[in-house]
């Protein structure tokens, strides 16, 4: 039983590019979460998905920023047109139906922007 | 606006020292307090607290929940270097956790 599975691991993108990173949930689990982390900071809630819908996108920024979970595939978090700003790991988390709170991490991916 | 704090920021200890780090929340519908330890990669669940009062132990590690003085404490006994990481607090609401900056401890032998 694979636990949360997030691609890649590594991400480089240059100012302007786009960046996509998945998450393929837990075997069962239909909630994902996506937190950033900046160098030195705690885990900064972005967005809350079930199957084909955003619950909660209080943390994500205004712009160039968007989630999807569609019913088949992974969880995508899509970034347009990258500033170094957004150089961060990027995690997923999934949970069980219900949402419980019994989160489970993915290793993260770290995207850099030169 | 929800907040959780944590401290000490940074603790440098040796092994064998008993350490105790803090954690308070403001939290709307607060539902429970969970920890984290994050080495390298992803946080790795520690405990989960809902009710005031009952200390979880898990080896070395205990924590405990004051929903009074909405905070929380994680200790650790006889620390080890393997100890060292980053621990996070995080409240969970209605239908996220929002953390804490963490505490970065280190153990040296």
């Amino acid at each position: 039983n694979a636990g949360v599975m997030q691609n890649p691991r590594h991400l480089v993108r240059r100012r302007g590019q786009e960046a996509r990173l998945r998450c393929s949930p837990m075997k069962g689990h239909s909630h994902v979460y996506w937190y950033r982390q900046l160098p030195e900071e705690g885990l900064k809630f972005m967005v809350y998905l079930q199957k084909e819908n955003i619950i909660d996108e209080s943390g994500m920024p205004k712009e160039r920023f968007s989630a999807e979970f569609p019913k088949e595939g992974p969880s995508i978090l899509r970034i347009q047109q990258v500033v170094r700003g957004d150089s961060a790991a990027y995690f997923c988390a999934s949970s069980p139906p219900g949402g419980n709170y019994g989160y489970t991490f993915g290793s993260g991916t770290r995207l850099t922007v030169v | 606006e929800d907040k959780v704090v944590q401290s000490p920021l940074s603790l440098v200890v040796h092994e064998g020292d008993t350490v105790t780090l803090n954690c308070s929340y403001e939290v709307t519908n607060f539902r429970s307090l969970l920890w984290y330890k994050q080495e390298k990669k992803a946080p790795t669940f520690l405990f989960m607290l809902t009710s005031s009062g009952i200390e979880k132990k898990s080896g070395r590690l205990s924590s405990i929940l004051d929903k009074k003085e909405l905070s929380s404490i994680l200790n650790i006994t006889a620390t080890q270097t393997g100890d060292s990481a980053i621990y996070l607090c995080a409240a969970y609401n209605t239908d996220k956790l929002i953390f804490g900056t963490g505490t970065r401890l280190q153990v040296f032998p």
